[in-house]
Order: C-alpha cells, then structure tokens, then sequence
C-alpha cells in the first residue's frame, strides 16, 4: 500500500521557472527520500532527510520537512528539459522495517525547452 | 563504483511459468531489497535481504521468493505466473538501514 500521496500528479513549466512538488505520508518515519525515474528505468536517488532535519539542499534541490504535517517538499530551480522525469518521494520508517521504502504514486514533470 | 545490475532486462513468460530474476548490487554494499513496479499499484516492497538472510517481507503471496548469495548478489523467483505479475522489477542496493538506496535499471517481465 502506498504511504501517502503527491502533488500534483502532473506538472508542466517552462525551461529556467521552478517546480514544486509535494508529499504527504501516514505514518511515524525515520527518513524521508526523494528519486527520480526517467521512461520506465530505475530510480536516481536525489536526496535524503531524517526525520530531526527540516531543510536540506542539493544544488539545485531543495526538499523541506515537516513532521508535525507529515508533508515534504521538493523544490527544483532554474529547471532544465533534462529534469523531465517522474520524480517519487518514499519513506523509512523506524524499528525493524529494514530496508523496505514506501513510495508515493509520484509527479510527473514535464519542462519544455 | 560500477553500479547495481540486473539481468536480464527484458523477459517474456507465459501464465503458469516461472521466473528467475538477478541483481548484482554495488560492491561493498550487503542490504538487498526488490521492489514491484505496475501502473495500477506503483512501486511496492517485495523483500530485502542482508547477510544472506531475509529481514523483510511485504505483502506478496508466497510465489514470490528470493535469496542472497555471500557475495551479496541477490535473485528473486516468481512460480506459477499470472497475468497481474507483469510488471518491472526493481532492485537496489544499500550499505545499510536507514540509508540511501541504489537502484538498477529494472528487469521489465511481461506474462502472457
């Protein structure tokens, strides 16, 4: 079962404006993470942050927490066309859920040149 | 670092029949787990394997099945297909818990 939801579902922006996509989850976690997937092909892990964090950045990624919303979000600057992709947030909770990820349904971005 | 492979990539089985999956994770890396991708569901945890040992388990019937081999290379077996089992499989690789996850490009397995 999924942990939560994105949002939107589908984003289209022009080359060089942000995206912002969001993620809400259920349950207690431990960390939450943020992949990408191009077409179908495997995920690219972009980010990750633990549940005592509240913003963390990667060049050009920036991803917020807030665990008393249970909601995170990824913020994308200056996008370029090669950003389009499907991008899913998944969480980790704590305890003895060893390696197991919940993902979200996921945002697909489009950026047109 | 070469990253985690799978094999094969693409696989066609017909209902009935069984499937053998592979995934050679990042070296150095010992936590396995496999996901299930469909566009009903979207990505669903299968399984993850550290040390030869299962330590997780989803929600999957017991047709699904896996092991972890000493060199940390991990398979995953699918009996008695059915049509729903269509889907990519996805594994990915780990130094450990609560860390990053590596994933390879997929095996996508059609059952017809």
């Amino acid at each position: 079962s999924q942990q939560g939801e994105e949002d939107p579902q589908a984003l289209s922006i022009q080359e060089g404006e942000n995206a912002t996509m969001n993620c809400s989850y259920k349950t207690s976690i431990n960390n939450l993470q943020w992949y990408r997937q191009n077409s179908g092909r495997g995920l690219v892990h972009l980010i990750l942050i633990r549940s005592n964090e509240r913003e963390k950045h990667s060049g050009r990624l920036r991803v917020t927490l807030d665990t008393s919303k249970k909601s995170s979000s990824l913020l994308i600057t200056a996008s370029r066309a090669a950003d389009t992709a499907s991008y899913f947030c998944a969480t980790e909770s704590g305890g003895t859920s060893y390696g197991k990820l919940t993902f979200g349904q996921g945002t697909i971005l489009t950026v047109h040149p | 670092k070469a990253g985690v492979t799978q094999t094969p990539r693409y696989l066609i089985k017909t209902r009935g029949q069984q499937v053998t999956l592979s995934c050679s994770p990042i070296s150095g890396h010992r936590s396995v787990s496999w996901y299930q991708q469909t566009p009903g569901q979207g990505l669903q945890f299968l399984f993850e394997y550290f040390s030869e040992t299962q330590r997780n388990k989803g929600n999957f019937p017991g047709r699904f099945s896996g092991r972890q081999f000493s060199n940390s290379r991990s398979e995953m077996n699918v009996s008695t297909l059915e049509l729903g089992d269509s889907a990519l499989y996805l594994c990915a690789s780990s130094l450990g818990v609560r860390l990053e996850q590596y994933f390879g490009p997929g095996t996508r397995l059609t059952v017809t």
